[in-house]
């Protein structure tokens, strides 16, 4: 099956512009994520869609970041206007429904995008 | 100190020694999961553990939970040159309201040839 596909790959911007991002998942999985990884630490999660609706988005910026998943499918996340400490890359990732323990099941990442901010 | 920390932050072994990576948390959990990340392909799950689970063995892999300790180890047997990558747990917390996982910093590992 094909993966998570994400673009652009990398992305160089100064502060202040503004820089979206488009995640596709894998067929069929209902639960999309997006993280944040700042080098040299794990990813943190920015939001957690189901379907459409989002489940979880204590820890996205809402100032400057946006996000939505039109459809229930393709996700875009969008970041205006951009500061330094935005550099990282992005990370989509996407799963099946939790199962009936509600516990979240493995995650496919897709290969991320790399935002530099000058 | 963060919801599941890895220790060590960085390992070098050769190539045919085995690798141990440990993980601490702090939560109660559904399920604690390991994952890869090397610069080639991305960030790849490697293993699920439910809490209710002590041990469990992929190929090489060996992971085992600790829920009184609240601690999780990731063991790999035989390393290969390709093992070279990072490695993360992540956890999924059942008594803090959040339905997500949350990732540890790491462990970078290299494997000599």
């Amino acid at each position: 099956e094909a993966g998570v596909a994400q673009s652009p790959r990398y992305k160089i911007i100064e502060k202040r512009q503004s820089v979206a991002f488009w995640c596709n998942p894998i067929s069929g999985h209902a639960t999309l994520y997006w993280y944040q990884q700042i080098l040299g630490q794990g990813p943190k999660l920015l939001i957690q869609f189901q379907n459409n609706g989002v489940v979880d988005d204590s820890q996205l910026p809402k100032d400057r970041f946006s996000a939505e998943r039109l459809k229930g499918v393709d996700s875009t996340l969008k970041i205006q206007p951009a500061k330094l400490e935005d550099s990282a890359v992005y990370l989509c990732a996407s799963s099946k429904n939790p199962g009936l323990a509600g516990g979240s099941r493995e995650q496919y990442f897709g290969p991320g995008t790399r935002l530099t901010v000058t | 100190s963060q919801q599941g920390e890895e220790d060590p932050q960085a390992l070098s072994i050769q190539e045919g020694e085995n690798a141990t990576m440990n993980c601490s948390y702090k939560t109660s959990i559904n399920n604690l999961q390991w994952y890869r990340q090397n610069s080639g392909r991305g960030l790849v799950h490697l293993i699920l553990i439910r809490s209710n689970e002590r041990e469990k063995h992929s190929g090489r892999l060996r992971v085992t939970l600790d829920t009184s300790k609240k601690s999780s180890s990731l063991l790999i047997t035989a390393s290969r040159a390709a093992d070279t990558a990072s490695y993360f747990c992540a956890t999924f917390p059942i008594d803090t309201g959040r339905r997500a996982l949350t990732f540890g910093s790491g462990t970078r590992l290299q494997v000599q040839p």
